[in-house]
């Protein structure tokens, strides 16, 4: 099972709004990554969590704010979000493997909309 | 630093004729892995096939291919039997020895014309 869920899958939002992404994954894997992803372009990473403890945060504005509550959950709290941040937001998952050999999975993705 | 060069922006193929989508990619790591992936229209990005770099054999998964050339640093995807569903965005993607982080390209956009 390569398995990795999103909800929701289309979310609209006002500026002011407070809203959240949530990702799972039940496939035992350590490492849990967001992407944001404008139209036809590639995924840009926003943060990736090993091992429940956030390793990297590509210099993303505060208002996304991840969450790892446990090992197969990931969460992305948006609060006062900007139109250009209306894009498809991805989830990936990972074994966190050395040596180039990890391979990651994808959810469907969270088309947002901001207003 | 890490680099995925695709210069295909987009791609045409008839139905049942196979293609290759280009990739080509720069590091200094000696160990790696190399990805494809296909993102239909409906956002979600589907792993197809998987290279290590010291792989022997070009790696197979059912009509895909992985036409690897380490020493030219390249790793083309190609697809046979095109049919109307490989219509998608195909990205080329690196995860090199250390870290966590995966380097995608810019991508293909590939039309299968019936």
């Amino acid at each position: 099972d390569t398995e990795v869920t999103q909800t929701p899958k289309h979310l609209v939002m006002g500026m002011t709004n407070k809203k959240s992404l949530k990702c799972e994954q039940h496939m035992g894997h350590r490492a849990m990554y967001w992407y944001k992803q404008k139209a036809k372009k590639p995924p840009e990473l926003m943060f990736v969590y090993s091992y429940e403890k956030l390793s990297i945060n590509e210099s993303v504005p505060s208002r996304f704010s991840p969450e790892c509550p446990n090992s197969s959950l990931l969460n992305l709290h948006l609060h006062a979000l900007q139109p250009e941040d209306s894009a498809l937001y991805l989830c990936a998952s990972s074994q966190e493997r050395w040596g180039g050999t990890d391979t990651q999975y994808f959810g469907p993705g969270t088309r947002l909309t901001v207003l | 630093a890490q680099k995925i060069t695709q210069t295909q922006p987009g791609m045409f193929v008839q139905e049942k004729e196979a293609v290759t989508l280009d990739c080509t990619y720069d590091t200094s790591d000696q160990s790696y892995g190399l990805f494809w992936y296909k993102q239909p229209s409906s956002g979600e990005m589907i792993f197809l096939i998987y290279q290590g770099s010291y792989d022997e054999q070009n790696a197979t998964e059912g009509r895909y291919s992985l036409n690897f050339q380490k020493a030219r640093k390249s790793a083309n995807l190609v697809i046979s039997a095109s049919q109307l569903g490989d219509s998608a965005m195909y990205f080329c993607a690196m995860r090199p020895y250390t870290g966590n982080q995966f380097y995608f390209g810019t991508g293909t956009s590939l039309t299968v014309i019936p």
